[in-house]
């Protein structure tokens, strides 16, 4: 699997929108990119998933430039309740071996009041 | 999206003792995974579960260390054998679901060997 480049750590003010930045230079035509979070004392929770085109859910927006070499995750109103460890992971099109998550040290976002 | 419970929550052992890991999912699931966080950290794939056979262990984890079973396509166990302090992390259980569906993770299980 391809590996990804994240900032360590970004702060954003409440009610703003956080734009958090993958770089994925090596990413391979049947790799997905995903974006898990993590927040203290639980397990990474998905957010969300593309292939090329820009994704949205009731979570987030994913936006992947054309070349596919980096994507940013949005969180458009972020929340304290936001503030999380987010991890960008490139995994291949599921087959039966290729499920596994690699997890980088991924960027710790801070919301602020 | 699949639920996934782990027993115990938390645990607080002692050196050279073994602990076993329960992890149950609501729904049918085609793969199970077991990763270790240790403290500060990200997650560490440990090894792949697989139903009725052995697990496929990920680059310096050994069986003899974290023996895994899955009898069934909802149910895995981690064993963390022989503890030592070293051993103190969270232990998390994830499973992928039916058609194209998300990797989804428990809650973990955090460890600690004194």
């Amino acid at each position: 699997d391809a590996k990804t480049t994240q900032p360590t750590s970004m702060d954003c003010a409440e009610g703003r929108a956080a734009n958090l930045p993958c770089n994925h230079s090596t990413i391979s035509g049947n790799e997905y990119v995903y974006w898990y979070r993590q927040i203290h004392s639980q397990g990474p929770q998905y957010i969300i998933h593309g292939l090329k085109n820009n994704e949205t859910n009731e979570m987030a927006s994913l936006i992947i430039t054309e070349d596919r070499k980096s994507s940013t995750l949005i969180l458009p109103h972020a929340t304290l309740r936001d503030t999380a460890v987010y991890y960008c992971i490139v995994r291949a099109i599921r087959s039966y071996n290729t499920d596994k998550l690699i997890f980088g040290t991924g960027t710790r976002l801070q919301v602020f009041p | 999206s699949a639920v996934i419970s782990q027993k115990p929550s938390r645990d607080i052992c002692q050196r050279g003792t073994s602990l076993t890991i329960q992890c149950q999912v609501d729904s049918q699931v085609t793969m199970m995974f077991w990763y270790r966080q240790q403290p500060g950290q990200s997650l560490t794939l440990i090894a792949t579960a697989n139903q009725g056979s052995e697990a496929t262990y990920e680059s310096g984890f050994v069986i003899d260390k974290f023996p895994i079973s899955r009898p069934n396509l909802t149910f895995s166990t981690l064993t963390v054998s022989n503890m030592s302090p070293e051993d103190s992390s969270i232990y998390l259980c994830s499973a992928t679901g039916l058609g194209n569906q998300p990797q989804h993770f428990g809650d973990g299980t955090r460890l600690s060997i004194l």
